[in-house]
C-alpha cells in the first residue's frame, strides 16, 4: 500500500530564505504527483502538477521536482515571504486511478517577517 | 470562474439528524469525489464518481450516501449523523481519474 510521508511536519523560517519541502512515497509506480497549499480554514489550492513524463514543474518562485526511482518529490520555494505561510501537501497519483490517490499529512510552513 | 462550490460552509447537527452537503462544479469534469479531513488523519476518501450515474465507495464510506444524476452535481448525504462525523468535508473534481484535482472551500460539520 502506498504511503506518502512529509517531513518535517512543521517548519519555521525567516523571510527571504530559500527552502525545500520534502515528500517521499513508498511505491515508485506513480503516474502524477501534485503539490497543494492549504490556508487555515480554507480549501486546497493546486500549486504544481508533475505529470508522469516530467521531472519538474515551475511556477513563479516555486519549483517542484519528481524522482520516481528514489520515491521523492521536493517543493522549492525561493525568497520566502510571510504570505507563503500555509500547510503544503503532496499527493501521489498511482497508476490505478484517482480513487487511490494518497495524500501526505502536510508540512506547516511559517515564514517570519 | 466558480470552479468547485460547496454549501453550506458551516453546519451544526444533533446526533441522529440527516443532512446533505452540496457540491457543484462548472468545469465539465467527469470525476468528482468527497473527502473528510481530520486532525492527524489527513484526507480520507469517502465516495467518488467517474461520471453521471456512476458512484463508488472510498476508504471511509460508512454513514454516507452519494448520487450523481448530473455531471455538475455530487451531493453527499449523512443518513443519521454521529459525533464521529464531526469533520471538515471537501469536494474535489478533475477532468479524468488521473487529472489535476481541484478542491472546493470545504464544509465544516459539527455533530453534537
Amino acid at each position: 500500500k502506498q504511503e506518502v510521508t512529509q517531513i518535517p511536519a512543521a517548519l519555521s523560517v525567516p523571510e527571504g530564505e530559500n527552502l525545500v519541502l520534502n515528500c517521499s512515497f513508498t511505491d515508485s509506480a506513480i503516474y502524477n504527483l501534485q503539490w497543494f497549499r492549504q490556508d487555515p480554514g480554507k480549501g486546497l489550492t493546486s500549486l504544481l502538477l508533475i505529470q508522469s513524463s516530467q521531472r519538474e514543474q515551475t511556477s513563479g518562485r516555486l519549483n517542484a521536482s519528481l524522482d520516481k526511482s528514489s520515491g521523492r518529490s521536493t517543493l522549492y520555494i525561493a525568497a520566502s515571504q510571510p504570505g507563503d505561510s500555509a500547510t503544503y501537501l503532496c499527493v501521489s497519483y498511482p497508476q490505478g486511478g484517482s480513487e487511490k490517490l494518497v495524500f501526505g499529512k502536510g508540512t506547516k510552513l511559517t515564514v517570519n517577517p | 470562474n466558480a470552479g468547485v462550490t460547496q454549501t453550506p460552509k458551516f453546519q451544526v447537527l444533533k446526533t441522529g439528524q440527516s443532512m446533505t452537503l452540496q457540491c457543484a462544479q462548472d468545469m465539465n469534469h467527469e470525476y468528482m469525489s468527497w473527502y473528510r479531513q481530520d486532525p492527524g488523519m489527513g484526507l480520507r476518501l469517502i465516495h467518488y464518481s467517474v461520471g453521471a450515474g456512476i458512484t463508488d465507495q472510498g476508504e471511509v464510506p460508512n454513514g454516507y450516501n452519494v448520487s450523481r444524476s448530473t455531471t455538475e452535481d455530487f451531493p453527499l448525504r449523512l443518513l443519521s449523523a454521529a459525533p464521529s462525523q464531526t469533520s471538515v468535508y471537501f469536494c474535489a473534481s478533475s477532468y479524468a481519474t488521473i487529472g489535476e484535482l481541484f478542491f472546493g472551500e470545504g464544509s465544516r460539520l459539527t455533530v453534537l
